[in-house]
């Protein structure tokens, strides 16, 4: 089964309005971290926002948000006022096991395409 | 701030041959991860150290090795190459100070022809 899913395979939206990227996750741990990342076409990975199990707040860093839903097992990445740079491939990822060399499983990836 | 840093970027190399790949992680950062992705794919997880100790290992062929040394640095040492090796190569790392975030770096493409 997968831990991590991304139902869209890709996403559209008008320059400056906010979009939300969809992610489910599936673990037994108690503890676990959940990621986003962002990969332009160059190829690089780029660390967007990170939220803990036990965190009670929702992370945020600057123009992206997540919106964690722990009892429904969802960690959407909201982000606001989008930029033609925005345009991206986004991963969600979840760290499972120790804290220390606890691997990343990936979900499969949304396109999102921000049109002027 | 320092990130990660991956060399080669890039590399070509014949079936069969050998080929490595280094990796240097930010400083003070304990825990170094590979990831191998091929085209169109997610990330998958081949090996991770902590404190240059293996302390994980997933989907990584026989072929391939691995080992973090006393500067911390960590290579992947891959062997007999096939062509469904070429991929882009992704060096992580990451500690409790930096928040239990992990950092890639920019990766090394691999082709094999």
């Amino acid at each position: 089964a997968q831990k991590i899913t991304q139902t869209q395979p890709g996403m559209f939206v008008q320059e400056k309005e906010a979009v939300t990227l969809d992610c489910t996750y599936d673990t037994s741990d108690q503890s676990y971290g959940l990621f986003w990342y962002k990969q332009p076409s160059s190829g690089e990975m780029i660390f967007l926002i990170y939220q803990g199990s036990y965190d009670e707040q929702n992370a945020t860093e600057g123009r992206y948000s997540l919106n964690f839903q722990k009892a429904r097992k969802s960690a959407n990445l909201v982000i606001s006022a989008s930029q033609l740079g925005d345009s991206a491939m986004y991963f969600c990822a979840m760290r499972e096991g120790p804290v220390r060399g606890g691997k990343l499983t990936f979900g499969q990836g949304t396109i999102l395409t921000v049109h002027p | 701030a320092a990130g990660v840093i991956q060399s080669p970027r890039h590399l070509i190399k014949e079936k069969r041959e050998t080929a490595t790949l280094k990796c240097y992680p930010i400083p003070r950062h304990d825990t170094v991860y590979w990831y191998q992705q091929g085209p169109g794919q997610d990330p998958q997880f081949l090996i991770s150290f902590y404190e240059k100790m293996q302390s994980d290992k997933g989907s990584i062929p026989d072929r391939f090795s691995a080992q973090q040394f006393s500067d911390y640095h960590s290579e992947l040492n891959m062997s007999s190459l096939e062509l469904g090796d070429s991929a882009l190569y992704f060096c992580a790392s990451s500690s409790r100070g930096s928040g239990n975030t992990i950092y890639f770096g920019e990766g090394s493409w691999l082709t094999v022809v």
